[in-house]
């Protein structure tokens, strides 16, 4: 059974850090893309990042370039999501998605875990 | 890409059939994917590039369309299908979504 179960989320003050992590199983976590999503309190979903299976390309929404990394350890089967210089439009639950294949679309999802940036 | 749903709320009753469309700004082929959300809960893919189930979603949903236009119609609500439901497209990065459609009960 396909499991991504994230953590890491807390109540941070803006322009703090934060890491997020993602912990994959019941899959071969290194055959494929993976992603963030994230979803303001009462929102729509907004895409965050890609990353591909070795690591070697990364895409980014516009609003968090500069300021958040995605990054991947295959050994571990763990997803990270680094959150720099945080601001307040950051307030969301972010959830880990795994994509299937060459599609762009995603097939599994973890529970989500909340960040709230405030002061 | 900036992707529009209609409407953006609908009232329903149980066994009736309902349509919701979503709108690409520009053509994404077939590359539109949708997804349910109940309160509370993380997204459920339902259908893939515009018209593909996505194993283990009841055949009542179903979708069509490619270019800019796309519909997901579920035949017959059931007690279930009364939450939230978000078009994707996949076509370019950053990828987008739909603002969503909920669906409640008459």
């Amino acid at each position: 059974e396909v499991q991504l179960v994230e953590s890491g989320g807390d109540l941070i003050q803006p322009g703090g850090s934060l890491r997020l992590s993602c912990a994959a199983s019941g899959f071969t976590f290194s055959s494929h893309w993976m992603s963030w999503v994230r979803q303001a309190p009462g929102k729509g979903l907004e895409w965050v990042a890609n990353i591909k299976q070795d690591g070697s390309e990364k895409y980014y929404v516009d609003s968090v370039k500069g300021r958040f990394t995605i990054s991947r350890d295959n050994a571990k089967n763990l997803l990270f999501l680094q959150m720099n210089t945080l601001r307040a439009e950051d307030t969301a639950v972010y959830y880990c998605t795994r994509i299937p294949g060459i599609e762009d679309f995603f097939d599994y999802w973890g529970q989500g875990t909340l960040v709230t940036v405030s002061s | 890409i900036q992707m529009t749903q209609s409407p953006s709320s609908l009232s329903a009753s149980v066994g009736d059939r309902v349509t919701i469309t979503c709108r690409a700004s520009q053509s994404i082929r077939t590359y539109l994917n949708w997804y349910q959300q109940g309160p509370g809960k993380a997204p459920k893919l339902l259908i893939h590039a515009a018209s593909n189930l996505q194993s283990g979603v009841p055949s009542r949903f179903s979708g069509s369309g490619s270019g800019t236009d796309f519909t997901l119609t579920i035949s017959s609500l059931q007690p279930e299908d009364f939450t939230t439901y978000f078009c994707q497209q996949g076509y370019s990065v950053p990828f987008t979504f739909g603002p969503g459609t909920k669906v409640d009960i008459k």
